[in-house]
């Protein structure tokens, strides 16, 4: 298997520039779960799916930020306008059973706004 | 509400014994995971706990007592790529696999 697939790996963006992320999970996982990681915060849950619902977005920090799984297999974290504060490392890993075990994480996007 | 602990930093020797104690205030508390992330990588998982004790895999083994909140990790005969990043997550029952992350812990292994 692949494993994970995120694109793009690096983003360079301009402040107040609409960002968008993707994500591929592994073939045949239930869960899907996007992840921000600063230094300051360390890693921090954004929003996860269950069978393409999402399933809790407490942490998703503004209204700027959304997130979409129209299907099994793919994903978007869009922020729209970007800011300075927004650079970070997104990272998006997917789980088979939806249980509280083992999550594969994809390489992360690491996104840089100007 | 959520709270976790854990050293930011730890520094060993190559092949000493370091044990990355993680103390947790989780509701709904489900089991215990730990994922290692080296510099500039992607969180790849080491172990899980669902029941109190010790759980062994290979040089690495991990523990977690429910009735304390508190779990460890104990990594042994130290080699230099074990260098990285610590996490414990602790898991939240019923709500599709939600895993808790904080700061981890940075473990330095010197030769």
């Amino acid at each position: 298997d692949a494993g994970v697939i995120q694109s793009p790996r690096h983003e360079v963006t301009e402040m107040g520039q609409e960002v968008t992320l993707r994500c591929k999970p592994i073939s045949g996982h239930n869960s899907l779960f996007w992840y921000r990681q600063t230094m300051m915060r360390g890693l921090e849950l954004l929003i996860y799916f269950n069978n393409n619902v999402p399933i809790d977005d407490s942490g998703m920090p503004e209204d700027r930020f959304s997130a979409k799984m129209p299907n099994a297999s793919f994903s978007t974290l869009k922020i729209q306008p970007s800011e300075p504060r927004d650079s970070a490392v997104y990272f998006c890993a997917s789980n088979p059973s939806g249980g509280t075990d083992t999550q594969y994480f994809g390489p992360g996007t690491r996104l840089t706004v100007l | 509400g959520q709270s976790l602990e854990q050293p930011s930093e730890v520094t060993a020797v190559e092949g000493a014994i370091v044990q990355i104690n993680c103390t947790y205030q989780t509701s709904g508390f489900y089991g215990l995971s730990w994922y290692q992330q080296h510099d500039g990588g992607a969180p790849t998982f080491l172990s899980y706990n669902a029941l109190d004790g010790l759980e062994e895999t290979g040089r690495f083994s991990s523990f977690l007592s429910r009735s304390d909140s508190y779990g460890y990790l104990l990594l042994q005969e130290l080699q230099m790529k074990d260098s990285a990043s610590y996490f414990c997550a602790p898991g939240v029952y019923n709500q599709g696999g939600k895993l808790i992350f904080g700061q981890g812990t940075e473990l330095s292994v010197k030769p």
